[in-house]
């Protein structure tokens, strides 16, 4: 079965300094990847996805993530953080053809002035 | 074009009682999801609908869980008898087809 794995259910960083959420994932055939973000008693939004283009994913608010495939990784980046990028974040997985979105556990990101 | 509406946001009801939260997906949108959080925990998939069709409910509790998408009006999560486990809030996602899905608000359910 599909899996999403977030290493590190907390992420802390200063304002200015580079953002890296971890996302690995457990798949015989590459899937569909997703980020979203969920504010405060909000729904997720999307950040960006992934759907066997181009293996760097760029997305709204700065963030990026790259689709290693030798890695089974999708790791989320944004090169200077933003007081108001604190949040959390969900890696999500879902198989070509197929319906049902997999997620992570989540990664909790703080953002320090 | 409004996002999908959930409601109401907060539901609070006592153990034994019935609740019913309300999912109007985008407009356009004729596939619906329910996922629920738990609190420090991820999204879990319960059931996913097309118009008037339960295609997947492989995440829904076999008791006291149902799920519908009628032809007219809005995807409705019922849970009967509720208990201080159904606490949780309750995602619901549409989408246009099988890709991308949009998040509704959440509604955040209390038991009591």
């Amino acid at each position: 079965a599909q899996s999403v794995t977030q290493l590190g259910s907390h992420v802390s960083v200063s304002e200015g300094a580079l953002v890296l959420l971890r996302c690995n994932y457990s798949s015989s055939v590459p899937p569909y990847l997703f980020w979203y973000v969920q504010y405060p008693n909000q729904g997720l939004q999307l950040l960006l996805k992934y759907t066997s283009a181009a293996t760097l994913v760029k997305g709204i608010n700065g963030f990026e993530a790259e689709f290693k495939k030798s890695e089974t990784s999708f790791h989320l980046t944004k090169p200077s953080a933003h007081m108001s990028d604190a949040a959390e974040y969900f890696c999500a997985a879902k198989n070509t053809g197929g319906f049902k979105t997999i997620f992570g556990a989540g990664t909790r990101l703080f953002v320090k002035a | 074009n409004a996002g999908v509406m959930q409601n109401p946001r907060h539901l609070v009801r006592r153990r034994g009682q019935e609740a019913r939260l309300r999912c109007s997906p985008m407009k356009g949108h004729s596939h619906v999801y329910w996922y629920r959080q738990l609190p420090e925990e991820g999204l879990k998939f319960m059931v996913y609908l097309q118009k008037e069709n339960i295609i997947d409910e492989s995440g829904m509790p076999k008791e006291r869980f149902s799920a519908e998408f009628p032809k007219e009006g809005p995807s409705i999560l019922r849970i009967q008898q509720v208990v201080r486990g159904d606490s949780a809030a309750y995602f619901c996602a549409s989408s246009p087809s099988r890709d991308e899905q949009y998040f509704g608000p959440g509604t955040r359910l209390t038991v009591t």
